[in-house]
């Protein structure tokens, strides 16, 4: 597609289950990023990509979250163990190296 | 905790009058851009101004950066009902080695009435 896509659109989950969220960015793109945003808030940043240099996981709130990135294209965020806190729309865009930023339509988790 | 605040946190104006929108952030940065956002989903991109850089014009857009400041502002200029939506800051600052991490504000709610 010519933009970022994200999956699911909507996520309903239990409390203390695990969750992943897809992101499939720009073609070409050597950037991603994951954002958290929570209703009415700005972005929280999570976890940065570029190319194939180590992430920059300076975002993720607890060691429940992680991330990567296969073959520098596709991402998967994983939240395990979910809880209430978790719920937010995630967000995720690409770019080139310090360009604008395409972002996706985010992933909207609700945590019953 | 975030790098980039802006102000006003809520704007609300008629339709044709100007909107202006300020962004201060903390530490160097290598650029700064401007998004907008409707309906709490995807951010759209409006605007870069790089840290060299004091103006830039796009449309109905003005954007200024004051580096000694550490300040930025967004015009919008004959404001439309459209225009209504919740705009950010980002800025972009270099993490470390080849790391570079843009972080955002918490944004500008603008309403435009009709």
């Amino acid at each position: 597609g010519a933009g970022v896509s994200q999956s699911p659109s909507n996520k309903v989950t239990e409390k203390g289950k695990d969750v992943e969220l897809r992101c499939d960015p720009i073609s070409g793109h050597t950037a991603l990023y994951w954002y958290r945003q929570s209703l009415g808030q700005g972005l929280e940043f999570l976890i940065y990509f570029q190319g194939n240099s180590a992430p920059d996981k300076s975002g993720l709130p607890s060691d429940r979250f992680s991330a990567e990135r296969t073959g520098g294209s596709v991402s998967t965020l994983t939240i395990q163990r979910t809880q209430q806190e978790d719920s937010a729309v995630y967000l995720c865009a690409s770019s080139w190296d310090r360009g604008e930023l395409f972002f996706g339509e985010g992933s909207r988790l609700t945590v019953l | 905790s975030q790098q980039g605040e802006e102000d006003p946190q809520a704007l609300s104006i008629q339709e044709g009058e100007n909107a202006t929108m300020n962004c201060s952030y903390k530490t160097s940065i290598n650029n700064l851009q401007w998004y907008r956002q409707n309906s709490g989903r995807g951010l759209v991109h409006l605007i870069l101004i790089r840290s060299n850089e004091r103006e830039k014009h796009s449309g109905r857009l003005r954007v200024t950066l004051d580096t000694s400041k550490k300040s930025s502002s967004l015009l919008i200029t004959a404001s439309r009902a459209a225009d209504t939506a919740s705009y950010f800051c980002a800025t972009g600052l270099n993490s470390g080695g080849s790391n570079y991490k843009l972080t955002f504000g918490k944004g500008t709610l603008l309403t435009v009435n009709p």
